[in-house]
């Protein structure tokens, strides 16, 4: 089956450490974005790439890294340097339109982060 | 400054009781608005796509119309398991991509029986 695979599904981190999600698609989409989702706030863009070896910071990049490396995956870490990491983190990826616009992004199940 | 808001935050309805969903958003140029459904603890799960003022979409009891300024969701004679948030959110033009969605913060639909 196609679709976009998380993992893992609960993290736990101490404070100060980095800790790194996982994204895979097998859609072989070109787009692929990370967002955070807070309790009573929309989805918030991270960090988002459109082809491998290229990505762009997005509304909320403070405090995260990416990487993609290849087309199917694209990690997201979450590092010391971000202050309220506790979140919902949703991974999604979308393909190209006709008109240089996009079709709808496609959602992983997401990983909640718990720093303790 | 590109932005959407959706209403209510919230809505009860009896199973049955058929009722809209508002998206309103101020972007520069529309490229496309979506709709999605999340149920607790999982990700969004698509539902529809409309790009030009005018277009309709369906799916089971879920209609969503668009407008120059608003999109709104329909719910026809709604069940229990309609109940989820729905999201709406738009296409921007952000870092010179167009790929980019801006989210409203969403509507809590609960379905009573």
């Amino acid at each position: 089956d196609g679709g976009i695979t998380q993992s893992p599904k609960y993290l736990f981190r101490k404070e100060g450490q980095n800790v790194t999600l996982s994204c895979e698609q097998n859609l072989n989409h070109d787009a692929m974005y990370w967002y955070r989702q807070d309790p009573g706030q929309g989805l918030r863009l991270i960090y988002y790439s459109q082809i491998v070896n290229d990505f762009q910071k997005g509304d909320i990049a403070e405090g995260y890294s990416v990487s993609r490396e290849k087309k199917e995956s694209f990690p997201l870490t979450v590092t010391s340097a971000q202050k309220n990491p506790t979140a919902f983190y949703l991974c999604a990826s979308s393909t190209f339109r006709a008109g240089g616009t996009y079709n709808e992004q496609f959602f992983g199940p997401g990983t909640r982060l718990t720093v303790l | 400054e590109d932005q959407v808001t959706q209403s209510p935050e919230a809505l009860r309805l009896q199973e049955g009781e058929s009722s809209s969903l508002n998206c309103s958003y101020t972007v520069s140029g529309l490229r496309g608005l979506f709709w999605y459904r999340q149920d607790p603890g999982k990700g969004p799960e698509f539902l529809f796509t409309l790009y030009s003022a005018g277009e309709e979409k369906e799916k089971e009891r879920l209609k969503a119309t668009l407008t120059k300024k608003e999109s709104f969701l329909h719910i026809t004679a709604p069940k229990p398991e309609d109940s989820a948030t729905y999201l709406c959110a738009v296409l921007r033009n952000y870092g010179g991509s167009q790929g980019n969605l801006i989210f409203g913060k969403g509507t809590k639909l609960s379905v009573k029986p």
